[in-house]
């Protein structure tokens, strides 16, 4: 069980829009950047937000990332197909002294 | 173009040790901290180690402390981790990814492709 929580799935039909949760602590999201990627198993994960709200180049501004208190969300607009990934937020954990992923939730793209 | 290949996946016994390298180019190596992040079947990713740019620091999961260790070359710009007394629960594919600082902070801007370690009698 990750001290950083996620729900396990989410789903949205193309063109919709989609919000997943992160809910971490004060040890973690409360005093740290939180950063999301978008994995495709068994390839490389992809960075798509990074200290809190900012995208990498490359990045569609259909992505967005936000963060209140011990909590964060990543929002897709849009959705797309190619959306379909397992997202991960991670923060920094000040208690464990290493970072923690929250567990990942499966987007499906209906 | 930045580029971190990994290498040094195998099949091993319980019990048993191998060492992962990961081989950076493209970037300042000295500049900056990597990680190892794992996904074992089924499940989702979690962070093994990370070292800082200087080596002088390094972070463990506590699933692998004691067992595990961290190293790297800046002369080779080769990251490395050394796997003892391997268990089942840690099969997986191992990631090599870098840090945005020199510091470990979960803020990974690129990563491998990933080699697979296999734990198996």
């Amino acid at each position: 069980q990750s001290v950083v929580a996620q729900p396990p799935s989410a789903s949205g039909t193309p063109g919709q829009g989609v919000t997943i949760s992160c809910s971490g602590s004060s040890s973690n999201i409360g005093t740290n950047y939180v950063y999301w990627y978008q994995h495709l198993p068994g390839t490389a994960p992809k960075l798509l937000i990074y200290r809190n709200n900012q995208r990498p180049s490359g990045v569609p501004d259909r992505f967005s990332g936000s963060k209140s208190g011990t909590s964060a969300s990543l929002a897709i607009s849009g959705l797309r197909s190619e959306d379909e990934a397992d997202y991960y937020c991670v923060a920094w954990d000040d208690s464990l002294s290493g970072p923690v992923f929250g567990g990942g939730t499966k987007l499906t793209v209906l | 173009e930045v580029q971190l290949v990994e290498s040094g996946g195998d099949v091993v016994q319980p019990g048993g040790s191998l060492r992962l390298s990961c081989a950076a180019s493209g970037f300042i190596f000295t500049s900056y901290a990597l990680s190892w992040v794992r996904q074992a079947p089924g499940k989702g990713l979690e962070w093994v180690a990370g070292i800082s740019n200087s080596g002088i620091s390094t972070y463990f999961v506590d699933s692998v402390k004691g067992r595990f260790t961290i190293s790297r070359d800046n002369s080779k710009n080769t990251v490395y981790l050394q796997m003892n007394s391997v268990r089942a629960e840690d099969t997986a594919i191992y990631y090599c990814a870098k840090d945005e600082f020199g510091i470990s902070t979960g803020g990974w801007d690129h990563w491998g492709q990933g080699t697979l370690v296999s734990v198996s009698p």
